[in-house]
């Protein structure tokens, strides 16, 4: 009955790669998000999406391409990938304004 | 900018010790509170949250937080830490602009607490 769900945890890869995190939640939300958390713990978001379609880009390089299918799911591409995409992605969702957000398990990317 | 400041970023405790951590925010419109709890090796769990009322609100595992408007806080307390609680606590505080809403959050306060 997980509620956020990503794939992979882990992702190690080399540079210049191209590499896809996954994000589905069952708990009906119309609102999906994507932050990074880099090695110092600091959230910050990249996008936000509602009802499929984009709301927020926080100036996100534009190797990191958002796609969501339908409102429960909200993927993460990203070409050419650098050392600095070296993080931790949290997706997450909410029913919007007076909700909280839930975050999924998070999917630590490495690379080298 | 608005921003989310947490003015404690590393906290060692005690088991039983008196907790509170600052957390301020900058921007005057219409905003929601939350702290977050992050356990090592885990993601995001939300341990309270102020949307409007009671400016006291209460949380699980015996936090509070209590909104002060006027100083644009939400600090967090719990009256008696656990080796259990230790953990990275974000403030994060929801702005309301332009038809959306965005959730930002202040760069975390690592606890730790000793038995």
């Amino acid at each position: 009955d997980t509620a956020v769900s990503q794939t992979p945890k882990y992702l190690v890869t080399q540079m210049g790669n191209d590499k896809s995190i996954k994000c589905e939640q069952n708990l009906g939300h119309d609102t999906m998000y994507w932050y990074k958390q880099d090695s110092k713990k600091f959230l910050k978001i990249m996008f936000s999406y509602n009802n499929k379609e984009l709301i927020i880009n926080e100036t996100v390089p534009n190797r990191f391409s958002p796609k969501s299918p339908d409102k429960a799911h909200l993927n993460l591409h990203i070409n050419s990938l650098e050392l600095g995409d070296s993080a931790v992605y949290f997706c997450a969702s909410d029913a919007g304004q007076f909700s909280e957000q839930y975050f999924g398990p998070g999917t630590r990317l490495t690379v080298t | 900018a608005q921003s989310v400041s947490q003015h404690n970023h590393h906290v060692i405790l005690s088991e039983a010790a008196s907790l509170e951590l600052g957390c301020n925010y900058s921007y005057g419109g219409t905003v929601n509170l939350f702290w977050y709890v992050q356990y090592p090796g885990q993601h995001l769990q939300l341990l309270l949250k102020y949307f409007s009322g009671d400016p006291l609100v209460k949380g699980i595992k015996g936090f509070e937080a209590e909104f002060i408007k006027s100083k644009f806080s939400f600090n967090l307390r719990k009256p008696s830490v656990q080796w259990s609680d230790t953990a990275e606590y974000f403030c994060a505080v929801r702005l309301f602009s332009g038809g959306y809403n965005k959730l930002i959050f202040g760069a975390g306060t690592r606890l730790a607490v000793h038995p």
